[in-house]
């Protein structure tokens, strides 16, 4: 099986920069999503990472470190609309199918 | 184009009564997933099916949920004799398969909010 860990919930001020860390345990690893997810709607991709290092994709970044089993999100210049789920989410093994963490409830206030 | 849609929205149903959910994919994927959430959680996996066949249904609870996806287009989650545990909202999903064997991104429906009363 798979063991993700991921904190459960986070603030952080808007316009300021924070990072969300996930943790995982797993044999045979394709690669690790992070999606968002707004209270009631559905998950939005943001990022898939297979290989070690940092993926930068507009405000948001994504590292991975496989070694460790560790990823973090990376979310830059926060705005109100980021307070949203955002759920770690680890495939591996033949069938490539995604387990997902508890998600990290992200609140950004003023 | 056109996303993953998902229907009812919103089912309210009795204890022990029968329920199916349905997922239209995204038109091309060959790959469609089943998951459930309950509130404060992540997505669990209930069963993945590649085209018409159920190619992995390990995550389906006990022998009261089915799934089918007769065309390799839409799917049916089948729910019988519901339990107020069953309350939860209910995800699909699809995705391109890559030639290599893996799956491409997966692109959620907007779910199925489900009540057992």
């Amino acid at each position: 099986g798979q063991n993700i860990d991921q904190p459960t919930e986070m603030t952080a001020t808007e316009g300021a920069i924070v990072q969300i860390n996930c943790t995982y345990q797993t044999s045979g690893f394709n690669g690790l999503f992070w999606y968002q997810q707004h209270a009631g709607e559905a998950p939005t991709f943001l990022s898939y990472n297979v290989l070690d290092g940092l993926e930068e994709k507009g405000r948001f970044s994504s590292f991975l470190s496989r070694s460790k089993g560790y990823s973090y999100l990376l979310l830059k210049e926060l705005q109100m609309k980021d307070s949203a789920s955002y759920l770690c989410a680890v495939s591996s093994g033949g069938s490539y199918i995604p387990t997902f963490g508890r998600g990290t409830s992200l609140i950004v206030h003023p | 184009g056109a996303g993953v849609s998902q229907t009812p929205s919103n089912k309210v149903t009795e204890k022990g009564k029968y329920v199916e959910l349905r997922c239209d994919p995204i038109s091309g994927h060959t790959a469609l997933y089943w998951y459930r959430q309950s509130l404060g959680q992540g997505p669990e996996f209930l069963i993945y099916f590649q085209g018409t066949g159920a190619a992995d249904d390990s995550g389906l609870p006990n022998d009261r949920f089915f799934a089918v996806r007769p065309e390799g287009s839409v799917s049916t989650l089948k729910i019988q004799r519901t339990e107020r545990g069953d309350s939860a909202v209910y995800l699909c999903a699809s995705s391109l398969t890559l030639a290599g064997g893996g799956t491409d991104t997966q692109y959620f429906g907007p779910g199925t909010r489900l009540t057992v009363l």
